[in-house]
């Protein structure tokens, strides 16, 4: 079926160190691509999206690039804040198929 | 101002009681879903309604029973709650259903049942 992998264990860095979150997917079609962020406490909010190949999504200086070459999104920043700690969720959507399959999400955490 | 809201936030019960989360989005949207965060934070959806129609019902219990008044709201009633049912539940809409659609999620109802 239609997954999302993405990289083991939570992530621990310093402030201002490069960020990446691995993440891969599984599909039968064509996806469209995000990642949705959860900070403590709080819902998922989407962070950025890409709905075709090569599309970059970009927001609050993090980006992602669909590599259908690769089947990957993988989440980049190059300065990361303490503010960015928080849960990272990768997920796929398929058309015609509204569900959102979720990655298992990534826990960063910024030390100053 | 809220774009989806749920209540209530937390929700502490005891196993065999029957209990409803309600879901509210003033966004206009079309498409609404449930979706189940355990404690790993695995997110899986539950449910997704269009223009009040079910369109997705995953493999839930059918002690889950969602019910859309209309199509800015969603609720979801757990019947006979177990243990296992303790989670974080989700509300999210969308405008469509198509796969470029974003859904916007609520701030989640902390169900714990003891």
């Amino acid at each position: 079926g239609d997954s999302v992998t993405q990289m083991e264990g939570p992530v621990t860095l310093s402030e201002e160190a490069f960020l990446t979150i691995n993440c891969t997917y599984t599909a039968t079609g064509y996806p469209s691509l995000f990642w949705y962020v959860q900070y403590p406490g709080e819902g998922l909010q989407l962070l950025l999206k890409a709905t075709k190949a090569d599309d970059k999504g970009s927001n609050k200086g993090f980006e992602a690039t669909y590599r259908k070459e690769t089947t990957s999104f993988h989440l980049e920043k190059g300065s990361v804040q303490v503010s960015d700690s928080a849960v990272y969720f990768c997920a796929l959507s398929l058309y015609g198929n509204n569900r959102l399959a979720f990655g298992k999400g990534n826990q960063v955490v910024v030390i100053p | 101002d809220t774009a989806v809201s749920q209540t209530p936030k937390y929700l502490v019960t005891q196993m065999g009681n029957d209990k409803s989360i309600k879901c509210e989005q003033n966004l206009g949207h079309d498409t609404m879903y449930w979706y189940k965060q355990d404690s790993k934070k695995f997110l899986k959806i539950m449910f997704s309604y269009n223009n009040k129609e079910l369109i997705i019902n995953e493999t839930v219990p059918n002690r889950f029973s969602p019910k859309s008044p209309d199509k800015a709201h969603l609720n979801l009633h757990i019947n006979s709650l177990e243990l296992g049912d303790s989670a974080v539940y989700f509300c999210a809409s969308s405008q469509g259903r198509g796969r470029t659609d974003t859904q916007y999620f609520g701030p989640g109802t902390r169900l714990t049942v003891l």
